[in-house]
């Protein structure tokens, strides 16, 4: 069957540090891989877009991986602040040309003062 | 503010009533997509239009699910006879028509089904 997978286990990591977020996939063949920001009671907020010909991504302090091979996506937060704590989703168009998105459960990261 | 606009944002309803929600996506994208999320989940694919086309519609849109988007603008989804298990987070998304795009999300109406 067709799954992507986060981990449900939230991350806590210390200011400063370097979050990693993995999303796992089995079953798809994605063009490309988003992931989004989400705060409580709000809407995911899109933050970055990485294809499948491209093997990282940055923006800023984030950074994505994508290997299609290993049906992966890491996501990193380099020098992660408080401000960065919320769930992080990714996301996957399964076929054609529809940007309909199939989502992960997420991951909630906390990152501690 | 030129974002995705839903309404309401909170819906509090007894069980077997009707309810509709509203979505008015940003003015230049022609795709709008419906989602629904329930806690500790990530957001679930509904339905998706292009302009006034309704293109996709999941197994999880029962015959008690309806969404319109008339003249290719804003749009609607209604839930008739709500059960509990609808109980949930109703996001709405809009994008551009091409592929690999963003999708730009409303902030969502939260449904509770009493």
């Amino acid at each position: 069957s067709q799954k992507i997978e986060q981990n449900s286990e939230a991350l806590n990591i210390q200011e400063g540090k370097t979050a990693t977020l993995t999303c796992n996939y089995t079953n798809y063949s994605p063009a490309y891989l988003q992931w989004y920001r989400q705060d409580p009671g709000r809407g995911p907020v899109f933050l970055l877009l990485i294809r499948e010909n491209e093997k990282e991504k940055r923006k800023e302090r984030l950074k994505v991986t994508f290997d299609t091979t290993l049906k992966q996506s890491l996501f990193h937060i380099t020098a992660s602040q408080p401000a960065d704590s919320a769930t992080y989703l990714c996301a996957l168009s399964p076929s054609g040309n529809t940007g309909k998105l199939i989502f992960g459960q997420g991951t909630t990261l906390q990152v501690k003062p | 503010d030129t974002g995705v606009s839903q309404d309401p944002r909170h819906k509090i309803t007894k069980r077997g009533q009707n309810v509709t929600f509203r979505c008015d996506p940003i003015s230049e994208h022609n795709r709008l997509y419906w989602y629904r999320q329930t806690l500790g989940q990530g957001p679930e694919f509904l339905t998706y239009f292009q302009n006034e086309a309704q293109l996709e519609k999941s197994r999880l849109l029962s015959d008690r699910f309806s969404a319109e988007r008339p003249k290719g603008s804003f749009s609607t989804l209604e839930i008739q006879r709500t059960e509990q298990g609808d109980s949930a987070m109703y996001l709405c998304a809009s994008s551009f028509r091409q592929a690999s795009t963003e999708a730009f999300f409303g902030q969502g109406t939260r449904l509770t089904v009493v």
